[in-house]
């Protein structure tokens, strides 16, 4: 199975910083990488797809670069609703898998 | 408006059986494979299952292989979840999801909690 590691686990910042938020994996998936948030209690709700693609309705301040085995998420200027859980995944090999998450509180 | 909603999650005693559904409406439903991914309490996302448009390819994640059968019925615009043998460590909220044609997950159900507990 390709494993995925996210960095870091937790991440303090303030309203109007800009975040970076790394994913690895253990073999080479392409452009195959999703990026998901997801707040207490909800659904996740995808940002980015194919590792660079903004999913429609999500804020420009978002943004997904990388390609083969590392990934970055990027939050250009952190607003108040974006501190949540972060979770990259692969699809493409099954299984599916899942980073550990990173979770983006307030400082 | 995408919908869709999960049900028939409970408290079940370990080595027990329960069946999820997934009722969907809002887009065409035989036109994209599905997906049932999960979350134990207070811990990340795992990737259980997923079923093509037609159901003809089907995959599992290791852990639930034998035990959980994945099945949609296009007429009904329904997926469903038969899970047996159930564990402990299968306790968890139990997401329905649409895959997108990329193959992400673009829409997800409000989840069914699952707990297997004696």
């Amino acid at each position: 199975d390709i494993q995925m590691t996210q960095s870091p686990s937790t991440l303090s910042a303030s309203v109007g910083d800009r975040v970076t938020i790394t994913c690895r994996a253990s073999q080479s998936i392409s452009n195959w990488l999703v990026w998901y948030q997801q707040k207490p209690g909800k659904a996740p709700k995808p940002l980015i797809y194919k590792a660079s693609n903004l999913e429609s309705g999500v804020p420009s301040r978002f943004s997904g670069s990388g390609s083969g085995t590392e990934f970055t998420l990027t939050i250009s200027s952190l607003q108040p609703d974006d501190f949540a859980t972060y979770y990259c995944r692969q699809y493409n090999y099954y299984p599916y898998t899942f980073g550990q998450g990173t979770k983006l509180e307030i400082k | 408006e995408v919908q869709l909603v999960e049900s028939g999650g409970g408290l079940v005693q370990p080595g027990g059986s329960l069946r999820l559904s997934c009722a969907v409406s809002g887009f065409t439903f035989s036109s994209y494979w599905m997906n049932w991914v999960r979350q134990a309490p207070g811990k990340g996302l795992e990737w259980v299952a997923n079923i093509k448009k037609d159901g003809s390819d089907i995959h599992y994640v290791d852990s639930v292989k034998g035990r959980f059968t994945i099945s949609r019925d296009n007429a009904k615009n329904s997926v469903y979840l038969q899970m047996n043998s159930l564990r402990v460590e299968d306790t968890g909220v139990y997401y329905c999801t649409r895959l997108q044609n990329d193959g992400y997950d673009d829409y997800w159900g409000q989840g069914t909690l699952v707990t297997v507990s004696s």
